[in-house]
């Protein structure tokens, strides 16, 4: 079962600001939340993980709610080539091989 | 070298056949994965590898047989598969516990006529 719940789909305009978001209410403590995207004919990409603080990376910012319970994947400036099909997954500390789930993820449309 | 590589890039097979995948990565990861991606969907988690040994294998039947014959390579051995195994075998890596993000390889995609 997915732990984590995402839109099915979202648009966005090329260089604009994009926020997918995730739930994932059943969150352990020692939970990361991790993020990969899948470009189309290719594999999945990690793009991002977190635990409890906000992380910034080259490719993406996570915003981390303080309870935990959802996050946000912040694209900064949306380009035609970040449109993929975005995973928002959790993966335990120590229980790290058991219960990983990609949930049903969001495919992001990017409109020229 | 960031990269997981797999071989073949495509497969097509009949029910009868017996045919291998191949994985290798050189990251020195020592956690390998096996999922598999039907149209659509997301990625299905088959089999986890922990330095070498299977630590899951969520209930795939036994047609698909994983192995790991060292920590750089993992095979996924294939039998009387059936069509609707066709789909997209997707190979990742990560080092073991902590945040472990995973690289997937481009993934094998498999037609079973």
């Amino acid at each position: 079962d997915a732990k984590t719940t995402q839109p099915n789909s979202m648009e966005s305009n090329e260089e604009e600001p994009v926020h997918l978001p995730c739930n994932h209410s059943t969150i352990s403590g020692t939970d990361y939340i991790h993020w990969y995207r899948q470009l189309p004919s290719q594999g999945p990409e990690y793009v991002i993980h977190g635990l409890t603080s906000n992380v910034n990376n080259r490719m993406a910012s996570l915003a981390i709610a303080e309870d935990r319970k959802s996050s946000t994947l912040i694209l900064h400036r949306a380009t035609l080539r970040d449109a993929a099909v975005y995973y928002c997954i959790l993966r335990g500390a120590y229980d790290w091989a058991n219960n990983l789930f990609f949930g049903t993820g969001t495919r992001l449309t990017v409109i020229p | 070298d960031t990269e997981v590589t797999q071989t073949p890039k495509h497969l097509v097979m009949g029910m009868t056949n017996k045919k291998s995948l191949k994985c290798e990565q050189h990251m020195g990861h020592r956690a390998m994965y096996w999922y598999k991606q039907k149209a659509k969907k997301p990625p299905e988690l088959m089999f986890v590898y922990s330095y070498e040994k299977l630590s899951i294998n969520e209930s795939v039947p036994s047609r698909f047989s994983p192995e790991c014959p060292n920590s750089s390579l993992l095979n996924l051995h294939l039998h009387a598969l059936q069509p609707e195994d066709s789909a997209l075998y997707l190979c990742a890596s990560s080092q073991i516990g902590g945040a472990g993000e995973q690289f997937f390889g481009p993934g094998t995609r498999l037609t079973v006529l």
